[in-house]
């Protein structure tokens, strides 16, 4: 079953800041975090264990409830390079191998 | 330089015709999968292997088949693509699963219209 993104799409002021939300009715082993250029593929950012940890990627971070089953992805500061949908992918265990993305969530930034 | 390859990266094709998916990878990588990616829906698994001869079916298996004879390829087939078929396609590959710490990487990705 697909994890569920909110909210679908952003649009940001250079600067500003955004939370994505990433949530699955079922446990979770881990959840990662992607981003996509319009015309492009996928691109890997970071993946969180079940443990509760948080991540950073430049000003891009992430933490993961396992409690909740819910991540979120933070954009601070954000950037004009930061434009693109963003995804959430999650494994129910270690080496699950079978991946569940969310729909995605289009982040606009602008000048 | 890290690639997933695939090939064609655009295709026109009619009900019924059967066709090939070429994805290949240079990094030595187990794992590898398929995905299909439609507007509002997100990327959906078809297919994934994890290791020669080995694969399974993904979230939307229907319709596709693949084979993973050699570590470096796998071919996505459509024996008798329809329309609904039509989509961005996707191949992807990591050294093993993401979960285990793997960084997965995706190939340009193949647009398909079936007519």
């Amino acid at each position: 079953q697909q994890p569920v993104q909110s909210p679908q799409a952003v649009i940001l002021r250079e600067g500003e800041d955004a939370v994505i939300n990433c949530s699955s009715s079922k446990a979770l082993y881990s959840v990662h975090w992607y981003r996509q250029k319009h015309g492009e593929a996928p691109v890997f950012l970071m993946i969180l264990l079940k443990g509760g940890e948080q991540k950073g990627h430049e000003k891009i971070s992430a933490s993961f409830n396992e409690k909740k089953q819910q991540s979120s992805l933070y954009l601070t500061a954000s950037q004009l390079s930061y434009s693109g949908t963003y995804f959430c992918g999650t494994e129910r265990f270690l080496n699950d191998y079978k991946l569940s993305f969310g729909a995605g969530t289009t982040v606009t930034v602008r000048a | 330089e890290a690639q997933v390859t695939q090939n064609p990266r655009y295709l026109i094709t009619v009900t019924g015709k059967k066709l090939t998916v070429t994805c290949s990878q240079n990094m030595n990588h187990e794992y590898m999968s398929w995905y299909r990616q439609d507007p509002g829906l997100g990327l959906r698994q078809i297919y994934y292997s994890m290791n020669v001869e080995v694969t399974d079916k993904g979230d939307v298996p229907e319709g596709y088949k693949v084979s993973r004879k050699e570590k470096r390829n796998f071919p996505l087939i459509l024996e008798s693509p329809s329309p609904n078929q039509t989509s961005l396609y996707f191949c992807a590959s990591s050294r093993d699963s993401v979960s285990s710490g793997n960084t997965i990487y995706f190939g340009e990705g193949s647009w398909l219209t079936v007519v």
